[in-house]
């Protein structure tokens, strides 16, 4: 089986730059997805194929993928961006895997 | 606009039955895979499996394959997610979401707003 690595959190300072990473085995070779996910909230789609935005998401967020680490990194962090971010990618043998999540803190 | 909109909260007991339901609109549900995503308390998110309602093709993740059944009506617009006998663990919010599917992977940009289902004697 296909495994995706994240971790528990992230903090970073209010304005600054977070990164969120999800490691896996040769990742960079499959397209990645990150979810946003707030408290009792359903999930939301931040990032698609790598590096795409959704309309409706700030242009603060970004993603980039390469090697073993796919990136997820949000500039400018505001407190509403609070939340916990799943990565996601498809495989042909379980279909789709995702993350274990990564609860980002902005202090 | 795609709207999915999920039947509401259910309280059960162990060895109880049980179909909920995600109705889409506002796309051809008919042609796109939607599937479910299971959410256990304060846990992440679990990929459980998807339908392609216009001819009820269905891939199951290897680990609850035989624990649930997903099915759809395609003529009502309307995915399910079914259990025959209920398990404490069982206790979960489940999301449905539509899949944007290409030949090399699946992602979604159209979640339902959730059912928690509560099982409990």
């Amino acid at each position: 089986s296909y495994e995706l690595t994240q971790p528990l959190s992230v903090s970073v300072a209010l304005g600054q730059t977070a990164r969120i990473t999800c490691g896996g085995n040769n990742i960079g070779s499959k397209e990645v997805h990150w979810y946003q996910q707030k408290p009792g909230q359903a999930p939301v789609l931040a990032i698609y194929r790598d590096n795409n935005r959704p309309s409706g998401i700030p242009e603060r967020f970004s993603g980039s993928n390469s090697g073993n680490t796919a990136t997820l990194t949000i500039t400018r962090a505001q407190a509403g961006d609070e939340a916990d971010y799943y990565c996601q990618v498809w495989d042909s043998n379980i279909h789709w895997v995702f993350g274990g999540g990564t609860k980002l803190t902005v202090l | 606009e795609v709207q999915l909109v999920q039947s509401g909260a259910v309280v059960k007991k162990p060895g109880e039955s049980l179909k909920i339901s995600c109705k889409g609109s506002g796309y051809s549900f008919a042609n796109d895979w939607i599937g479910w995503v299971r959410q256990m308390p304060g846990k992440g998110l679990e990929w459980m499996g998807i339908i392609l309602p216009v001819d009820s093709d269905i891939r199951y993740s290897p680990s609850l394959q035989g624990q649930v059944t997903i099915s759809a009506d395609k003529s009502i617009n309307t995915a399910y997610l079914q259990w025959s006998s209920l398990k404490a663990s069982d206790t979960a919010v489940y999301y449905c979401a539509r899949h944007d599917c290409s030949r090399t992977t699946c992602y979604s940009g159209y979640w339902g707003q959730g059912t928690l289902v509560t099982v409990s004697s």
